[in-house]
């Protein structure tokens, strides 16, 4: 089927660690992909996305590469921030209906400790 | 620039009650929908919209109606809630031909007894 996997959480990390949230899809074709960033109390926002493979999307520091052999697009940054704190999401186009939708995953919770 | 407005922020009802969620977006975007937000289920879509007057159903479309009488407004409706609907609301919306970067709105959180 269509689907998004991502890591379990919580992840949590000290400031200033490397991060990684490990991101697999199942689709047909290559989809556009993206990460969105929840953080507390406020709706998601776009953090970065990618439209064909081997892109690299990237914002904040944070980078996510498009690797279509692998299915994957895993989320990076080299030194987190406490105010990285948040729930990240891996999405993925997928097009079907009146017009394309994007498909979530669960969602992975990142704690950043000072 | 309010973006996108969801309210109320929080709601907790009856079993069998109705209630409409609002949602309002000021910045002229063709595309509207509706996810619901679960622990340990990530976020499902409920119902979108392409444009005035036209609505399609998303992943988990039962016990729920959307209209969209005007570009600004798309209300989610609940016919008879029922505890299974227990959770967060949110309304997301993006440019004409662009829906792959969705601006949120904050959020309604729902309970139902």
């Amino acid at each position: 089927g269509n689907s998004v996997t991502q890591m379990e959480g919580p992840v949590t990390l000290s400031e200033e660690a490397f991060l990684t949230i490990n991101c697999t899809y199942t689709a047909t074709g290559y989809p556009s992909l993206f990460w969105y960033v929840q953080y507390p109390g406020e709706g998601l926002q776009l953090l970065l996305k990618a439209t064909k493979a081997d892109d690299k999307g990237s914002n904040k520091g944070f980078e996510a590469t498009y690797r279509k052999e692998t299915t994957s697009f895993h989320l990076e940054k080299g030194s987190v921030q406490v105010s990285d704190s948040a729930v990240y999401f891996c999405a993925r186009m997928n097009y079907g209906g009146s017009q394309g939708n994007l498909i979530f995953g669960k969602g992975t919770k990142l704690s950043v400790k000072p | 620039n309010a973006g996108v407005t969801q309210t109320p922020k929080f709601q907790v009802l009856k079993t069998g009650q109705s209630m409409t969620l609002q949602c309002a977006q000021d910045m002229n975007h063709e595309y509207m929908s509706w996810y619901r937000q679960d622990p340990g289920m990530g976020l499902r879509l409920i119902h979108y919209s392409v444009g005035a007057g036209i609505t399609d159903q998303g992943e988990v479309p039962n016990g729920y109606n959307v209209s969209r009488s005007t570009t600004e407004d798309f209300p989610l409706r609940l016919l008879s809630a029922a505890p299974s609907q227990t959770s967060v609301y949110f309304c997301a919306s993006s440019p004409r031909g662009s829906n792959e970067k969705l601006f949120f709105g904050s959020g309604t959180q729902l309970s139902v007894l």
